[in-house]
């Protein structure tokens, strides 16, 4: 199994360029995150899908769209490059069964990270 | 204030001693808690969950202390192979929504 897969490992935009992150699992996970990490500061969540089809916002969702069509990806878009939107994004998935508590349930399972550079 | 708080570090540790390290949060009805460990330019993997009435796993040990809301790691007989950033974990929700903290730095030294 490869687990959780993110294309393109490294990518550099201009400024108002659009672009798209492709995370996929092949672990027959329910849930997918999209988070962005930045120096100094936690991992931040910017969308998740609880499962096919459905997508929901996270904590820093401007600028960033979503989409899950296929159970085992999740697709993050971005429209309009900005600078502030320079980070390293990872992907995740995890089981996350309602009802379900411990690290099967609960244990969130990440990609490589691909990492942007807006100019 | 950040919902989960930790001290950057770095806490440079020789190697085969020991190093603890907190982390606080603030959301009193958090539910679960956990450490990540991420290596540099690398992807955060479950180290452990912590319990309530705390945990080992080999040489990491793991307390919860929710009187004061605050876990800590203990790592003994520190290996070279332990120089890693550690994130503090809590989920918040029932659906499982983690909060991240921005991790603790270890540095093993020879």
């Amino acid at each position: 199994n490869a687990g959780v897969t993110q294309t393109p490992k490294f990518r550099v935009l201009k400024t108002g360029q659009s672009m798209t992150l492709l995370c996929a699992q092949d672990m027959n996970h329910e849930y997918m995150y999209w988070y962005r990490q930045d120096p100094g500061m936690g991992l931040r969540l910017i969308h998740y899908s609880v499962g096919e089809g459905t997508t929901a916002k996270g904590e820093v969702p401007d600028g960033y769209n979503v989409s899950r069509l296929k159970k085992q990806n999740f697709l993050l878009g971005l429209e309009s490059a900005a600078p502030s939107q320079t980070s390293v994004y990872f992907c995740a998935s995890s089981y996350n069964l309602a009802g379900t508590s411990g690290p099967l349930g609960e244990t969130q399972y990440f990609g490589p990270g691909t990492r942007l550079l807006v100019l | 204030r950040k919902e989960v708080e930790q001290d950057p570090g770095p806490f440079n540790v020789p190697e085969g001693a020991t190093v603890a390290f907190n982390c606080t949060y603030s959301n009193s009805a958090s539910q679960s808690f956990f450490w990540y460990r991420q290596d540099c330019r690398k992807e955060p993997k479950l180290l452990m969950s912590v319990y309530s009435s705390g945990n080992e796993d080999g040489r990491f040990t793991a307390q919860l202390n929710r009187a004061s809301q605050y876990i800590s790691l203990l790592i003994r007989d520190s290996k070279l192979s332990d120089s890693a950033t550690y994130l503090c974990v809590v989920k918040t929700d029932s659906w499982g929504k983690l909060q991240f903290g921005a991790g603790t730095q270890v540095v093993v030294t020879p």
